[in-house]
């Protein structure tokens, strides 16, 4: 257990509906990744937190898509009117600092537009 | 071409057996290489770091050739629990700032009583 948490674990909704997941990751985390992982795919990044500033955010992050870090804590990452290519799992990841690459995932939520 | 490429398998092996997978990446200046592996449904999980001096966990054996840019994974007598997708991951430091990690798509590994 990487102690990083994620609620929902699975979501459905209707295409058009606006989603939000929650990522608690553990306090030594200053971190905190996004990413997307469709059937048969490795995870591709979505975002990036170091603390509270968001860094960097990838194409992929469409106008949609929004995510906070507002205390250098849990995250949010919403997707406002979600389409049926946004199904996928999303994981959010944690990452000390410094000098390490090693992320450490939480279990994911899984979204299914339909 | 992707920046990290593995075989996608799958790769059906019986118990005991030794079965290797193979990476490739792209971009020469990453500085950091790990094996995750993934159940069905569920997050990655680090399995291991992966050295140029090769390093060993157990039944497992990671291998890094930087010249050719070239990472290997051997795992020594299967067990069905070692039923899983394999992903080779790449990490570095991107001209953001960002520590970023590049995953393979994964190699599928069925080990079968």
């Amino acid at each position: 257990d990487t102690g990083v948490s994620q609620n929902p674990r699975h979501k459905i909704t209707k295409r058009g509906q606006n989603v939000t997941f929650r990522c608690d990751p553990i306090s030594e985390h200053n971190r905190l990744y996004w990413y997307r992982q469709t059937l048969g795919q490795g995870p591709e990044f979505l975002t990036y937190f170091q603390n509270e500033a968001q860094l960097e955010k990838s194409r992929l992050l469409s106008d949609r898509f929004s995510a906070e870090r507002p205390k250098g804590s849990f995250s949010t990452l919403e997707i406002q009117r979600t389409e049926q290519g946004d199904s996928a799992m999303y994981l959010c990841a944690g990452s000390p600092t410094p000098g390490t690459d090693t992320q450490y995932f939480g279990p994911g939520t899984r979204l299914t537009v339909l | 071409r992707k920046e990290v490429e593995q075989d996608p398998g799958p790769f059906n092996v019986p118990e005991g057996a030794t079965v290797a997978f193979n990476c490739t990446y792209s971009n020469s200046a990453s500085q950091s290489f790990f094996w995750y592996r993934q159940d069905c449904r569920k997050e990655p999980k680090l399995l291991m770091s992966v050295y140029s001096s090769g390093n060993e966990d157990g039944r497992f054996t990671a291998q890094l050739n930087r010249a050719s840019q070239y990472i290997s994974l051997l795992i020594r007598d299967s067990k069905l629990s070692d039923s899983a997708t394999y992903l080779c991951v790449v990490g570095g430091l991107m001209d953001t700032g960002r520590r970023a990690l590049t995953f393979g798509s994964g190699t599928r590994l069925q080990v079968q009583p």
